[in-house]
Parts: C-alpha cells; sequence; structure tokens
C-alpha cells in the first residue's frame, strides 16, 4: 500500500543544474500536483494535472516544468536551478470520489537545496 | 477568491492540557474542509474532513473539529494533548476543479 511516493527524497544542485522529481500514485486517481512548502508560506501549488494528458500552472509555476507521464507518473523539472527553488517539494494526488468529494495524498516529500 | 487563513503561526501547550487550533476560510460555495498534520520531516497526514452533515467531525489521534458556517470556521480541537502531537498543522479547503487550498501552517509545540 504505497500510496504517493517521491523520489529522490533529498538533493542537492549548484545553481544552474538541473534535474527532475519523480512521483508516482497507485491509488488511481486522475488529479495530481506539485507543492512546494516554505517556512510560513505553507503549501504553494506549482502545476497540477486534472487527469491524464493535462496539466495546468498552480500559484509559483515560473522556473519549474511538468510532465505527465501517464495516469500515475507526475514529474516536476527544474531547468536551470536558483536558490530560491530551495524548499520541500511535495506531490500529492487526489480523486473526486462519492458525490463529488475530493480529498488528497501525499508524499513524504523532497528536500531540495541550490547551493 | 478561496484562501484558509489560520491566525496562530505557533501555539504552546503543556502535555495534558486541551488544544485548540484555529482556522477561517473564504469560499463561495458549500466548503470541503480539511486538517492535516506534518510531523518533522514527513509528509502530510490526513487528520479529518468534512464535507457535510454533522458539523463536529472526528478524527484520528483523538482529534475533532466543528465547522461554523455562520464565522467561515473549522477549529482543530483535542482534549488532552499528548507529547506525540507536537507537529505542524495545516487547514485546507476543497474547490471545484479538485483543487486544494492550504493555510500556512500552525507549529505545535508541547512542553513536558
Amino acid at each position: 500500500n504505497a500510496g504517493v511516493t517521491q523520489t529522490p527524497k533529498f538533493q542537492v544542485l549548484k545553481t544552474g543544474q538541473s534535474m527532475t522529481l519523480q512521483c508516482a500514485q497507485d491509488m488511481n486517481h486522475n488529479s495530481m500536483y506539485w507543492y512546494r512548502q516554505d517556512p510560513g508560506m505553507g503549501l504553494r501549488l506549482i502545476y497540477y494535472s486534472a487527469s491524464e494528458g493535462t496539466t495546468d500552472k498552480g500559484e509559483v509555476p515560473n522556473g519549474y516544468n511538468v510532465s505527465r507521464l501517464n495516469k500515475r507518473e507526475f514529474s516536476l523539472r527544474l531547468e536551470s536551478a536558483a536558490p530560491s527553488q530551495t524548499s520541500v517539494y511535495f506531490c500529492a494526488s487526489s480523486e473526486v470520489g462519492h458525490r463529488g468529494r475530493p480529498e488528497a495524498f501525499f508524499g513524504q516529500g523532497t528536500r531540495l537545496t541550490v547551493v | 477568491a478561496q484562501s484558509v487563513t489560520q491566525p496562530d503561526i505557533h501555539i504552546t501547550v503543556s502535555e495534558g492540557a486541551s488544544l485548540e487550533l484555529r482556522c477561517n476560510y473564504s469560499y463561495g460555495a458549500t466548503p470541503y474542509l480539511f486538517w492535516y498534520v506534518q510531523s518533522p520531516g514527513q509528509g502530510l497526514q490526513l487528520l479529518l474532513k468534512y464535507f457535510s452533515g454533522d458539523t463536529l467531525v472526528q478524527g484520528i489521534k483523538g482529534f475533532e473539529a466543528e465547522f461554523k458556517r455562520s464565522q467561515s470556521s473549522f477549529n482543530l480541537r483535542k482534549p488532552s494533548v499528548h507529547w506525540s502531537d507536537a507537529a505542524e498543522y495545516f487547514c485546507a479547503v476543497g474547490a471545484s476543479g479538485n483543487q486544494f487550498y492550504f493555510g500556512t501552517g500552525t507549529s505545535l509545540t508541547v512542553i513536558p
């Protein structure tokens, strides 16, 4: 019963490097999300995918790209990392269940430091 | 626009004392409301949720929350706090289109 799995758990990048954060869910959910968490800011939505084949910008999309590879996987890419992207990144998935009620499930997070 | 406000950034309580964490939301329609807990270095775990019906909802770990439409609030309570409850707590509202909006969180410290 894995739920939402994120890799890697920790990463240190140099400014200008690129990397991809991976996320996979095994709950057959249609919707997936990428959030970043910063002190005092709560969780801010970077991108989301309402269903396979669709992606949309959230509150803070600049400097990121995403790919909904299939129904299970949703990756987040930093093309040229900047120190401002030092954060904890969370992937989540959700489904609109009975009577249209949503519920989100979260991965364990990726702690990214850009130096 | 949808928003969630958690007015208390940090709360300290003694072990065994009661706890109330405040949450106010702004949402035009009937809200779906959630409380999540995040232990240090961990992801977010769902404590409880409100969709409709009884305005007092029970969750895991002895937590409960009360939905008050007139006050646009969904405060989290626990009658007796344990040291293991020290964590960060997030209130969230679920909106149409399967969107979620989070508050900025309340950090709870429990002192012996």
